[in-house]
């Protein structure tokens, strides 16, 4: 979506940490999320963040927003294969049940 | 289990024979969304219903209809299909209930138009 910009590609060796980000542009979203989506598959949440933290932390996912800045992003502690898989940002502004999503970032974890 | 069905999950067609792509949720959700995804362009929302009864466009609706009867129930419908219309589809749904609209997704069905 035009209005939600992420880079296209990461690559990382297993083990290390990735970082996905994303840009984004309505001040008013309430709720920042981010979906994986596998191979064949649908498109599944993975976590989302309330716009006034700042961080939240779930098992091996980290979520950071700089509201100012309109940023988010998205941390994989010891990546694993079974986390290769196609990233999305998305928002949700006040008061709108469409999501506006970015482009997504595909991720390729190697040996 | 809750779930968001699509059917058919692949399907080839030839343009202009129309054809609908059902979806059905038993999550008693209100909301309902059609999306397309294409490379490098993410998600782009095709139709929405808020509920029975009420649906409006998103923004990319030229080439589609929709309609919702039935709660469970939101069919795209393609009445002249055109190859620029080959793309996978998602169908989703959330609650009304709360903000933090999570939508749950189908699996997706992939459609080429000849």
């Amino acid at each position: 979506g035009e209005d939600v910009e992420q880079s296209l590609f990461l690559s990382v060796r297993e083990g290390d940490s990735s970082v996905i980000n994303c840009t984004y542009t309505d001040s008013s979203s309430t709720y920042l999320y981010w979906y994986k989506q596998e191979p064949g598959a649908g498109l599944q949440l993975l976590t989302y963040i309330f716009s006034n933290m700042d961080m939240k932390q779930d098992q091996r996912l980290t979520v950071l927003l700089n509201k100012k800045d309109k940023h988010l992003s998205l941390r994989i502690a010891d990546t694993q294969t079974g986390d290769s898989a196609i990233y999305f940002c998305a928002e949700s502004p006040r008061g709108d049940y469409k999501l506006s999503f970015g482009a997504g970032t595909t991720v390729t974890v190697r040996a | 289990e809750a779930q968001v069905t699509q059917n058919p999950r692949y399907l080839i067609t030839v343009t202009g024979k129309k054809l609908t792509v059902t979806c059905s949720q038993n999550m008693n959700h209100e909301y309902m969304s059609w999306y397309r995804q294409d490379p490098g362009l993410g998600l782009r929302q095709i139709y929405y219903s808020m509920n029975v009864e009420v649906t409006d466009k998103g923004d990319v609706p030229e080439g589609y209809k929709v309609s919702r009867k039935e709660k469970r129930n939101f069919p795209l419908i393609l009445e002249s299909p055109s190859p620029n219309q080959t793309s996978l589809y998602f169908c989703a749904s959330s609650s009304a209930q709360g903000e933090r609209n999570i939508q749950y997704f189908g699996a997706g069905t992939r459609l080429s138009v000849l």
